[in-house]
């Protein structure tokens, strides 16, 4: 079974660097979705693809996040200049149905 | 932001003990989600629910999802020590495509075994 993976599953990085996220979802679901998680809170939304297409973003995205899904596959979420408050889990899921969303196992981002 | 209410935040409780928590919101959700998550993990899918009253089970968990369609409520028989965990409410906040979900804070669930 091929669930939701992310990669890498840690990342620590110095501030004002660059580190970009893949996720590679469910194979057969056209729906993708990246959380930001910090201790003790619920996931937060941060960006919404169907197919190719980003179709929401979060006010929490700042200009210095982007994320695409070439070819409506794998998704990528990268974050230029890192500050310390980016520091978090950062989180994909993927759904075939409207509402049931499974999660890979997230990015762990520390910045220093 | 949106934010649903869980409670209890926290319990400690036997292994064999049965477990309760519930989940409420101001506003009406079509569809609860109900998920278990492990330290340093993402968030894994327990129940589904989108009939206002209905009870579902997953082994030894039974969810519900309430009549004004504002809460839902999760139940674990017999606890075991695996069953620790954090267990999150989810429920989609979107009418449209984009059904991005709405959690709440978490129930942190601790096993005397």
């Amino acid at each position: 079974d091929t669930g939701v993976s992310q990669d890498p599953r840690h990342k620590i990085t110095k501030r004002g660097q660059n580190v970009t996220f893949r996720c590679d979802p469910i194979s057969e679901h056209n729906r993708l979705y990246w959380y930001r998680q910090t201790l003790g809170q619920g996931p937060e939304f941060l960006t919404y693809f169907q197919n190719e297409a980003q179709l929401e973003k979060s006010r929490l995205l700042s200009d210095r996040f982007s994320a695409e899904r070439p070819k409506g596959s794998f998704s990528t979420l990268e974050i230029q200049r890192t500050e310390q408050g980016d520091s978090a889990m950062y989180l994909c899921a993927s759904s075939f149905t409207a509402d049931e969303q499974f999660f890979g196992p997230g990015t762990r981002l520390t910045v220093l | 932001g949106q934010q649903l209410n869980q409670s209890p935040q926290s319990m400690f409780i036997q292994e064999g003990e049965d477990v309760s928590m519930n989940c409420t919101s101001s506003s009406i959700f079509n569809t609860w989600l109900w998920y278990k998550q492990d330290p340093g993990e993402g968030p894994v899918l327990l129940i589904a629910l989108y009939k206002a009253g209905e009870l579902t089970s997953n082994g030894r968990l039974t969810a519900q999802f309430g009549i004004t369609r504002k809460d839902s409520f999760l139940n674990i028989s017999a606890s075991i020590p695996s069953d620790v965990g954090i267990y999150f409410c989810a429920g989609p906040w979107n009418a449209g495509n984009n059904r991005k979900l709405i959690w709440g804070l978490g129930t942190s669930l601790a096993v005397n075994p």
